[in-house]
């Protein structure tokens, strides 16, 4: 079993629709929490942190941490094209340096 | 969050050589750390870099074919040695962020083995 499953997709939405982007872990000792864009090419951009259960929000993106049911979430609203980029999950245990990533999901926002 | 670029961006080279993929921050970091992104593979460590003393390398990789070098603290070096075409991957180094537990990575080296 992997340590982070994720739904590779592909997702494909409207414009200004809200996305849903999902991971699973297996591990309990994950604390740290993170969502990063990776564009065509590019490295990926981190998105959102967060540490322990709970939300965050920036802008247009909220991250949500269920511990409980080892279960991360990152919605977008109001989505516009330029949020066209895999989206990767990846968690951290305390103390440690090795992030662990899902396999990301490709994402594309059409106009 | 810092600066990090990569050198050479992308490569497309022969089975047998080696390849040496330059990382270079632009402030002082303890720790570099070197991922490998295969298609449709997650990302995955490699090693972990500290300046002054020998890399660590994660459960199935070796020194011998991943030589990591480290000589001061906003610079790195992975050589990817007698590649083979599984080989083929993206690279990126990535430091941690200041203060957090997170971490920033480099545009990555696209390298295709032949």
């Amino acid at each position: 079993q992997k340590e982070v499953e994720q739904d590779p997709g592909p997702l494909s939405v409207p414009e200004g629709a809200i996305v849903s982007l999902n991971c699973t872990y297996s591990n309990s000792a994950f604390q740290y929490f993170m969502w990063y864009r990776q564009y065509s090419r590019k490295g990926p951009e981190l998105l959102m942190y967060t540490y322990s259960s709970g939300n965050k929000e920036d802008g247009r993106f909220t991250a949500q941490v269920d511990k409980s049911s080892k279960y991360i979430s990152l919605f977008i609203r109001d989505s516009q094209p330029s949020d066209s980029a895999t989206y990767l999950c990846a968690m951290m245990r305390a103390g440690a340096n090795n992030l662990f990533f899902g396999t990301g999901t490709r994402l594309t926002v059409i106009p | 969050s810092a600066v990090i670029s990569q050198k050479p961006s992308r490569d497309i080279c022969q089975r047998g050589t080696s390849l040496t993929i330059q990382c270079q921050v632009d402030s002082q970091v303890t720790m570099m750390f070197w991922y490998r992104q295969q298609p449709g593979q997650s990302l995955t460590l490699i090693a972990t870099a500290n300046q002054g003393s020998e890399a660590t390398y994660e459960s199935g990789f070796v020194i011998d074919k991943f030589p990591i070098s480290r000589p001061n603290l906003t610079f790195s070096t992975l050589t990817v040695s007698n590649m083979s075409p599984e080989d083929s991957s993206i690279y990126l180094c990535s430091v941690h962020g200041s203060g957090e537990e997170t971490q920033y990575f480099g545009p990555g080296t696209r390298l295709l083995v032949l």
